[in-house]
């Protein structure tokens, strides 16, 4: 099974200030890699798949880059409705595996 | 709209069973593998099992494998969880979640149903 680990665990932004998320995979999963967030009393939405593609109707300052194992998740100029826990989940075999997530908080 | 409503979960024994099910609305239900998430505030996002586009192939998780059966009616847009044995560790809210065929993240989730096992 993958392991997949996000830091960190807890990230306090500004409103208008950039977000840097990491995923780190415990082993290769190519750009099998996605992205979700969540928030209170929500399903989690796709933000972004194959690592860097923005799902449907995803707003451009979310942003993700990586390949193999390590992994970024950005958020430029955070607005209110970004703060919530974000997620990664390879793809590339089985078990699908998530990270434990990182909360984004309102500093 | 694409919409994914879960249902059927409740609060049952350990070692009890239920079947929880998910009902698909706004896409074409017979050409999309289908997964059951389930989430706990402490062990967070966890993929439970998938059922191919056909229901003719089936993957579980280690922690449900040999309890929990996966199976889908396409003639119904639906798709079911029978869970058996059921474990206190099973408590989650269970989520179904939608993919395209092959290696592709989970573009449409549904609400949750949630299950508690307690005696």
């Amino acid at each position: 099974e993958i392991v997949m680990t996000q830091s960190p665990a807890t990230l306090s932004v500004s409103p208008g200030e950039r977000a840097t998320l990491s995923c780190r995979a415990s082993q290769s999963v190519s750009s099998s890699l996605a992205w979700y967030q969540q928030k209170p009393g929500q399903a989690p939405r796709l933000l972004i798949y194959g690592a860097s593609t923005r799902a449907t109707g995803i707003p451009a300052r979310f942003s993700g880059s990586g390949s193999g194992t390590d992994f970024t998740l950005t958020i430029n100029s955070l607005q209110s409705e970004d703060f919530a826990v974000y997620y990664c989940q390879h793809y590339s075999n089985w078990p699908r595996t998530f990270g434990q997530g990182t909360k984004v908080e309102i500093k | 709209q694409v919409q994914l409503v879960e249902s059927g979960g409740g609060v049952v024994q350990p070692g009890r069973t239920l079947r929880l099910s998910c009902v698909g609305s706004g896409f074409t239900f017979n050409t999309y593998t289908i997964h059951w998430v389930r989430q706990t505030p402490g062990r967070g996002l966890e993929w439970v099992a998938v059922i191919s586009s056909d229901g003719s192939n089936e993957y579980y998780a280690d922690s449900v494998k040999g309890r929990f059966t996966i199976s889908r009616d396409n003639s119904k847009n639906a798709l079911y969880l029978q869970m058996n044995s059921l474990k206190r560790e099973d408590t989650a809210l269970y989520y179904c979640a939608r993919s395209r065929v092959g290696a592709t993240a989970f573009d449409y989730w549904g609400q949750g149903t949630l299950v508690t096992v307690s005696s």
